[in-house]
């Protein structure tokens, strides 16, 4: 099957910008989607498509892509972002159908 | 209120069976796509099936295929993972999903609470 990699952690000061970045040749073909998934609870949709926000997710959140790459970007972090971010997409290998990264921890300072 | 509720998880020796059920409310769940996700512990996530709305395409990861069998009753908004020969890789929390994918990039929209299965001896 596909790979989709992620940095396993990364840290932002309280209120400056994080990236988060996910990369796999999927990504080439694909969108990724991504999902917050704080401690002890179930995974949270928070981009999806080009730059798609859910209902409710705060617009300091943003998606891009580029080649292989899809990034997750939060402008002005916050206490409550501190949490497990996960990229998905679809297996280009046609493998299996969906594949997940490996997941990003996000430490706000 | 959307709701995914999971049940049927718990202790399992290896090479045992277990099924779990999601009972499904808030939306059409005919018309819904559906997969199970799972995250063993200190882990992360993992897809494991995939159904379409009517049944008729299924998906399977390669760590579960020939195993676990997914199924859905529509006119019981339930979903269901029917999981044999159990290991003890397959400890973990399973979630019920919905998938708005559509054929295109995964949208797992709505997640169930997860439901915990052990396989130990």
């Amino acid at each position: 099957s596909s790979e989709l990699t992620q940095d396993p952690t990364v840290s932002v000061a309280l209120g400056q910008t994080v990236k988060i970045t996910c990369q796999g040749d999927s990504l080439r073909s694909y969108y990724a989607t991504w999902y917050q998934q704080q401690p002890g609870q179930a995974p949270v949709l928070v981009m999806y498509g080009e730059n798609n926000r859910p209902s409710g997710i705060p617009d300091r959140f943003s998606g891009s892509s580029s080649g292989n790459t899809a990034s997750l970007t939060i402008t002005g972090a916050q206490a409550e972002d501190e949490a497990d971010y996960y990229c998905n997409s679809r297996d280009k290998s046609g493998a299996q159908l969906y594949v997940f990264g490996p997941g990003t921890r996000v430490t706000v300072l | 209120e959307v709701q995914l509720v999971e049940s049927g998880g718990g202790l399992v020796q290896p090479g045992g069976s277990l099924g779990l059920s999601c009972a499904v409310s808030g939306f059409t769940f005919n018309n819904s796509e559906m997969t199970w996700v799972r995250q063993a512990p200190g882990k992360g996530l993992e897809w494991l099936s995939y159904i379409s709305r009517s049944g008729s395409t299924i998906y399977y990861a390669d760590s579960v295929k020939g195993r676990f069998t997914i199924s859905r009753d529509n006119a019981k908004n339930s979903l269901y993972l029917q999981m044999n020969s159990l290991r003890v890789e397959d400890t973990g929390v399973y979630y019920c999903v919905r998938d708005r994918s559509d054929g295109y990039e995964p949208l797992f929209d709505h997640w169930g609470q997860g439901i915990l299965v052990t396989v130990s001896s």
